[in-house]
């Protein structure tokens, strides 16, 4: 059982670039987040999705785009990358009660040049 | 505004001593509460929640918290800390908006050093 799984593990840009972060789960979860953790600020949710075709933003959205075309996928898309999206970023997904837990991946960590 | 409130940045504590990470809350109704623990580069890993009942809850490998309905607290607590729990400790809360759950609203963690 695989879990949460994110790629890539690493990734250094230059200002522009655009990218895809990907995230997949097997456990058949409705629920799917992104979260950034910057140092001291503990970790902000930035989009999340319900179920698929249905996405919303979190508290850090701008820069950052989404899409849910199935239940096990859950990409993260940088248009035009910056240098404050420089970060560590997580993937959580959760069965449908509000009660449960999140499963996070192990994290992507990208600098942005 | 919603907030979640880790007042130490760091706890140091000696193996075998009891070991407090604490967390306080500003939320509207009755919030679900979490803790996570954070391994060096490695995700999140689930520890223990309170949902409603018993304001003692028991979680994984030996934690366990408090949950202060009046003040607004969720304290968590090890009866004898290892060196093995050196890590990065987040306390979560998901708000309650009129009938429905919010997304969970994270504290900006506390580093555990348990020290030998």
């Amino acid at each position: 059982n695989a879990g949460v799984t994110q790629t890539p593990k690493f990734q250094v840009l230059k200002t522009g670039q655009s990218m895809t972060l990907q995230c997949a789960q097997d456990m058949n979860h409705e629920y799917m987040s992104w979260y950034r953790q910057d140092p001291g600020m503990g970790l902000r949710l930035i989009h999340y999705s319900v179920g698929a075709g249905i996405t919303d933003q979190g508290e850090v959205p701008n820069g950052y785009n989404v899409s849910r075309s199935t239940t096990e996928d859950f990409p993260l898309r940088l248009l035009s990358a910056a240098p404050s999206q420089t970060s560590v970023y997580f993937c959580a997904s959760r069965d449908g009660p509000n009660t449960g837990e999140l499963f996070f991946g192990e994290g992507s960590r990208l600098t942005v040049l | 505004a919603q907030s979640v409130a880790q007042p130490e940045d760091q706890v140091n504590v000696a193996e075998g001593n009891p070991l407090t990470v604490k967390c306080t809350y500003s939320v509207s109704g009755n919030p679900y509460l979490f803790w996570y623990v954070q391994y060096p580069n490695r995700g999140l890993q689930f520890l223990l929640k309170y949902i409603t009942g018993d304001n003692l809850v028991k979680g994984s490998y030996g934690f366990e918290a408090e949950f202060n309905k009046s003040q607004t607290s969720f304290h968590l607590k090890k009866p004898s800390a290892l060196v093995s729990d050196s890590a990065l400790y987040f306390c979560a809360v998901r708000p309650y908006y009129g009938g429905s759950q919010g997304n969970l609203i994270f504290g900006k963690g506390t580093k555990l050093s348990v020290k030998p």
